[in-house]
């Protein structure tokens, strides 16, 4: 089993959607949990971190499920600029190191 | 600020040929570094990680070395590249626990 894993995709849906990605880890003792957004030929880009509680920022809403050891990303309202390549990552207990998703895509269409 | 840097941007190298990719980071000190590597539509894959000079941690066997001369230097070689070293290498850092990357490297092995 992969430590992180993501559905690849790709999503395609309509401007204005709501869209919602999972991602599922391994090891229960993960500390720390982020989204990142990598668009087509470029680095990734740090979207939101996620924290225990849930986090929001504007249409995007983070949420982190530890008894079933999934992290969520959704889009409210989806524009055409958020199409790209949704990566999730993990960091375990020793913070040494970060253990990505192989990133869901994401498309939407006018 | 804080500001990393890699070079160059892109890379074209024959099969057998060697191989210095480097990535410099300002506004820190003593940050941990990472290297990855990314190919053409899969996830990123941790190659090395150094949390100081002279300090590297290897993830996986490969033909491809990592050092770390200077506290804000770290640099990925190669003594003879292989058609499966092609990729994008993307160098990154952790601040306050979130972690962050440089611009990449593309290179293509021919």
């Amino acid at each position: 089993r992969k430590e992180v894993e993501q559905d690849p995709g790709p999503f395609n849906v309509p401007e204005g959607a709501t869209v919602a990605f999972n991602c599922t880890y391994s090891n229960s003792a993960s500390q720390s949990f982020f989204w990142y957004r990598q668009d087509c030929r470029k680095e990734p880009k740090l979207l939101m971190s996620v924290y225990s509680s849930g986090n929001e920022d504007g249409r995007f809403t983070a949420q982190l499920n530890r008894a079933s050891q999934y992290i969520s990303l959704l889009i409210r309202d989806s524009k055409l600029s958020d199409s790209a390549t949704y990566l999730c990552a993990v960091a375990p207990s020793s913070a040494s190191k970060i253990i990505f998703g192989s990133g869901t895509r994401l498309s939407i269409r006018p | 600020s804080q500001t990393i840097h890699q070079w160059p941007a892109t890379l074209v190298q024959p099969v057998g040929s060697p191989l210095s990719l480097e990535c410099t980071v300002e506004g820190t000190s003593n940050p941990n570094l990472y290297w990855y590597r990314q190919a053409a539509g899969r996830g990123l894959q941790l190659l090395f990680y150094s949390v100081g000079i002279g300090q590297i941690s290897s993830e996986v066997p490969q033909n491809l070395s990592a050092s770390r001369p200077q506290d804000r230097q770290f640099i990925l070689s190669s003594k003879k590249l292989l058609l499966s070293d092609s990729g994008f290498y993307l160098c990154a850092w952790v601040i306050a626990e979130e972690q962050f990357f440089g611009p990449g490297t593309r290179l293509t092995v021919l």
